[in-house]
């Protein structure tokens, strides 16, 4: 059974600092996605990542894939009250439609 | 954003009544998933589906029963509720264009079972 432990649980930061969340594993993924969710929503994809090594950005978040592809980790520059929820990572294995979440980590973000 | 709806948005039931939840999608995407999420155990899925009439087991589907007889709609059931089955479910397609490794959610189902 793959396994994706996200860290951490909680996070609690002020407007304007930086932070980094980390979704790890012992198992190897074809591809690793992040999502953002918002109270009572869905989760909403923010990126997919296939390539050992590989770094994406999208505006103020940063996220790489470990070169082993068994890790991954999301950095947000300068952090607004509007990056506030919960975020989750979910790995793809050979198969490719079924996906293994990580628990998540919710970030709030206070003015 | 993906064309997923779900209904009903939110129900609240007694123990041992069946429950039949809705997913439809306008994406024709081949892959649908249902999952509950709980407070500690994060998203898991209950049960898929791999195309019409074709469907699989997740790692929760104890009590739990699905039915896809168009690519568009996806029916998730409780046959007998049970207060253990009170969570939030929600509907996921994936196998567009990016591929099937990117899911798309919809907005959520709240179940209570008193």
């Amino acid at each position: 059974t793959q396994l994706l432990e996200q860290s951490p649980q909680f996070l609690s930061i002020q407007e304007g600092e930086n932070l980094t969340v980390y979704c790890n594993s012992s198992s190897v993924f074809s591809s690793l996605q992040w999502y953002r969710q918002e109270p009572g929503e869905g989760p909403v994809l923010l990126v997919t990542v296939v390539t050992g090594g590989e770094v994406k950005k999208l505006k103020r978040l940063t996220f790489q894939f470990g070169d082993a592809r068994k890790d991954s980790s999301l950095h947000i520059t300068a952090a607004q009250p509007g990056d506030t929820g919960l975020y989750l990572c979910a790995g793809g294995g050979g198969s490719n439609y079924k996906l293994t979440f990580g628990k998540g980590t919710l970030l709030t973000v206070n003015p | 954003d993906a064309g997923i709806t779900q209904s009903p948005r939110h129900k609240v039931t007694e123990t041992g009544t069946p429950v039949t939840l809705r997913c439809h999608q306008t994406e024709n995407h081949r892959y649908m998933y249902w999952y509950r999420q709980d407070p500690g155990h994060g998203l898991r899925l209950i049960h898929y589906s791999y195309g019409v009439k074709d469907t699989d087991k997740g790692e929760v589907s104890d009590g739990y029963s699905v039915s896809r007889s168009k690519t568009e709609d996806f029916l998730l059931t409780l046959e007998s509720a049970t207060s253990s089955q009170t969570s939030v479910y929600f509907c996921a397609i994936s196998g567009g264009t990016s591929g099937a490794r990117e899911q798309f959610f919809g907005p959520g189902t709240r179940l209570t079972v008193l």
